[in-house]
């Protein structure tokens, strides 16, 4: 039972321009949302966080927006490098439950 | 941000054998670490969690004879791979968080039984 989806497994963008990449959950209970970035044969590395109580968290170029009735945030990325190129998951969690729960990953490709 | 550490980054073995894996801290101290899974483009499985000086809660499907967690300090947890087969060839990788914040990964482990 997949709590967190990513529906887009792939997303192409220009250089330059907005990379949007997109996670639908469907518990309830989850209150911190988190971004990560993962090379091939490294570990996940964090990029930005959430708490439900806020809607939009910004920092640089990366800014998550949370929308709690539909159950939906997102990573933009702006302006897109190709430094950015990478699998892209999100996960949440909820302080009930301390463990993070894992969306299946965004391959997002930055072309110069 | 916070520093976890993964030990040994690769390592193959023969099947039959057993492997550990270390996954430390190394500037603050883990109230929880969790193992996770890594498969051939899929996403992170997670296998279990773990509190210091508790037993591991393992999810569902995942052998708890055959994936030893140890949780002996707030800055140490280990992995034991015991009597690996090939079809327990992965990515492995740990993370730590202490209290509710964020997790933070360790470089992950790739394992190769042979």
């Amino acid at each position: 039972d997949q709590q967190v989806k990513q529906n887009s497994p792939s997303l192409s963008v220009q250089e330059g321009r907005i990379s949007i990449l997109n996670c639908d959950y469907t518990n309830s209970m989850f209150d911190y949302f988190l971004w990560y970035k993962k090379y091939p044969a490294e570990g996940p590395t964090f990029l930005i966080s959430i708490s439900s109580i806020k809607d939009k968290n910004e920092d640089g170029r990366f800014t998550v927006f949370l929308n709690k009735s539909a159950k939906h945030l997102s990573l933009h990325i702006v302006p897109s490098q190709p430094g950015d190129s990478a699998v892209y998951f999100c996960a949440a969690s909820g302080r009930t439950g301390n463990q993070f729960y894992f969306g299946t990953g965004t391959s997002l490709t930055v072309i110069p | 941000g916070a520093v976890v550490s993964q030990h040994p980054s690769r390592v193959i073995c023969k099947s039959g054998t057993s492997v550990k894996i270390e996954c430390r801290s190394l500037d603050f101290q883990a109230t929880t670490m969790f193992w996770y899974r890594q498969f051939p483009k899929q996403s992170l499985m997670l296998m279990a969690t773990s509190n210091e000086g508790s037993k591991a809660t393992y999810e569902q499907g995942v052998e708890k004879d055959k994936f030893l967690i140890n949780h002996a300090s707030l800055t140490l947890s280990t992995l034991t791979v015991t009597s690996a087969h090939p079809e327990d060839s992965s990515f492995y990788i740990c993370s730590a968080r202490w209290g509710f914040t964020e997790a933070f990964f360790g470089q992950g482990t790739r394992l190769t039984v042979v």
